[in-house]
């Protein structure tokens, strides 16, 4: 069982330039997140979603978009990179929304945008 | 405003000894408190999760204690080692919002 993937393990990417950070669970979870963690700033959350089908907006999403066509898969896209973007980008999910569900995460994706 | 804070930011000790990481949180209403641990360049992973009416929640070496009175809650790692090298991250959920505190960064020194 491989649970949360993501690809790619790391990216150095030009300013400007679009990039789409993958995201698959292989656990049929309903709920799926996107996560930036800055060194002194913790996990900020960047969009969700509680179904496939469904998207919103969380803490820091301009820049970024994501859809949900299928249950595993959750793909993060930036149009044109910043280098206000460079992050450690985690992808979650859980069983269903809420705290009383774990989150459990994918190993991240570590962007540099110069 | 909803807020998780953390103490310390960092923490150094010897393989061994005991400590206790602190996460102090103005959430309301509060559904449940739970602690990750995040090895460097990895995903976080839960340790323990406490709701209102549980002041406490073991876990091999890892003991969480919640005061929703004070809304205080601490980790505390019992004969560390090693491989507790990590941050801590306290995360607290009220109405289905989820606030992550900015963590604990904590080194185990052989």
């Amino acid at each position: 069982i491989a649970g949360i993937t993501q690809a790619p393990t790391s990216q150095i990417l030009a300013a400007g330039r679009r990039m789409t950070l993958r995201c698959t669970q292989d656990m049929r979870h309903n709920a799926m997140y996107w996560y930036r963690q800055d060194l002194g700033l913790g996990l900020r959350l960047i969009h969700y979603s509680n179904t496939a089908g469904t998207t919103g907006k969380g803490e820091v999403p301009d820049g970024y978009s994501v859809s949900r066509a299928n249950t595993d898969d959750f793909p993060l896209t930036l149009a044109s990179a910043v280098p206000s973007q460079t992050s450690v980008y985690f992808c979650a999910s859980s069983e269903g929304t809420g705290g009383t569900y774990e989150q459990y995460f994918g190993p991240g994706t570590r962007l540099t945008v110069t | 405003k909803n807020q998780v804070e953390q103490s310390p930011q960092s923490l150094i000790i010897l393989e061994g000894k005991n400590c206790t990481l602190q996460c102090n949180y103005t959430v309301s209403p509060f559904s449940n408190l739970r602690w990750y641990k995040q090895d460097t360049g990895r995903g976080p992973v839960s340790l323990t999760i406490m709701t209102f009416s549980e002041n406490t929640k073991s876990n091999g070496r890892y003991t969480a204690t919640l005061d929703a009175d004070t809304k205080q809650s601490s980790l505390h790692i019992t004969a560390s080692q090693l491989s507790d090298s990590a941050s801590y991250i306290c995360v607290v959920s009220a109405w289905g919002k989820i606030i992550f505190g900015k963590g604990t960064r904590l080194h185990i020194l052989p």
